[in-house]
C-alpha cells in the first residue's frame, strides 16, 4: 500500500519568499507523483507530475518538483511566492500498476502581503 | 477541457433521508471517483469506478453506495444518511494511461441535521 506524508500542516511566508512544501511517500514500486492546488471552495487542480526520466518538473505558475528516490521525497518549491498561490497543497501517489491514487493530509500556504 | 460537473453543489438531508449525489464528466475516462473532505482527514476515498457498470469500495465506503450507469455519469448514494456524512463531496475522473491525473469537480457541500 502507498502512503504520503505531509509533514507540515501549516507554512506561512511573505510575497516575494521562496517556499518548499514537503512530500515523502513509501512504496517499493513504479509510481506517479503529483501535486495538486486547492483554492477555498473549489476542488483540487492539477499542478505537476512525474513519472521517470529529469527528476525535476516544471509545472504551472513557476512551481516545481523535485524527485528524490534516496529519500523518498517529492518536495514542491516556487522560488518567489505570490499572495494568490494562497491555497492548500496536496501531494499524490498512484501506482503505474493500479488506478488507486493516495493523498497526503494537505499543507496549507499562507502568503502575506 | 476536461470537465467534471457535480449536482447539487449544495444539499441539506434529514437525517434516515436518502441522498443522492451527481457527477458527470466529458473527458471521456474510464476511471472515476468519489473523495470525501474533512477537516484533519484530508482526501478520504469512498468508492470509485473502472468503466460503466464496474463500482469498488475504497477506504470508507460503509453507509454508501455507488452506480455507473454509463461512462460519463457515476453517482454516490447515502441510504440512510447520518450526521457523520456531513462533508464535502469531491467527484474527480481519471486516465491511467494519462499517468492517472486526475480531474475534479467543484464539490458538493453536503450537511445532514
Amino acid at each position: 500500500t502507498q502512503t504520503v506524508s505531509q509533514s507540515d500542516a501549516h507554512v506561512t511566508v511573505f510575497e516575494g519568499d521562496s517556499v518548499e512544501l514537503r512530500c515523502n511517500y513509501s512504496y517499493g514500486g513504479s509510481i506517479y507523483l503529483s501535486w495538486y492546488i486547492q483554492h477555498h471552495g473549489h476542488g483540487l487542480q492539477f499542478l505537476l507530475k512525474y513519472y521517470s526520466g529529469n527528476p525535476v518538473v516544471q509545472g504551472v505558475n513557476g512551481f516545481e518538483a523535485e524527485f528524490s528516490k534516496s529519500d523518498s521525497s517529492f518536495h514542491l518549491r516556487k522560488a518567489s511566492v505570490h499572495w494568490s498561490d494562497s491555497a492548500v497543497y496536496f501531494c499524490a501517489v498512484s501506482a503505474s500498476s493500479n488506478n488507486r491514487i493516495f493523498f497526503g493530509d494537505g499543507t496549507q500556504l499562507v502568503v502575506k502581503p | 477541457e476536461a470537465a467534471v460537473t457535480q449536482s447539487p453543489r449544495n444539499k441539506v438531508a434529514v437525517t434516515g433521508g436518502k441522498v443522492t449525489l451527481s457527477c458527470n464528466q466529458t473527458n471521456n475516462h474510464n476511471n472515476m471517483y468519489w473523495y470525501r473532505q474533512d477537516t484533519g482527514h484530508g482526501l478520504r476515498l469512498i468508492h470509485y469506478s473502472y468503466g460503466a457498470g464496474s463500482t469498488e469500495k475504497g477506504d470508507i465506503p460503509d453507509g454508501y453506495k455507488a452506480s455507473r450507469p454509463s461512462q460519463e455519469n457515476f453517482s454516490l448514494i447515502l441510504e440512510l444518511a447520518t450526521p457523520s456524512q456531513t462533508s464535502v463531496y469531491f467527484c474527480a475522473s481519471g486516465a491511467r494511461d494519462r499517468g492517472n491525473t486526475l480531474y475534479f469537480g467543484a464539490g458538493t457541500r453536503l450537511s445532514v441535521l
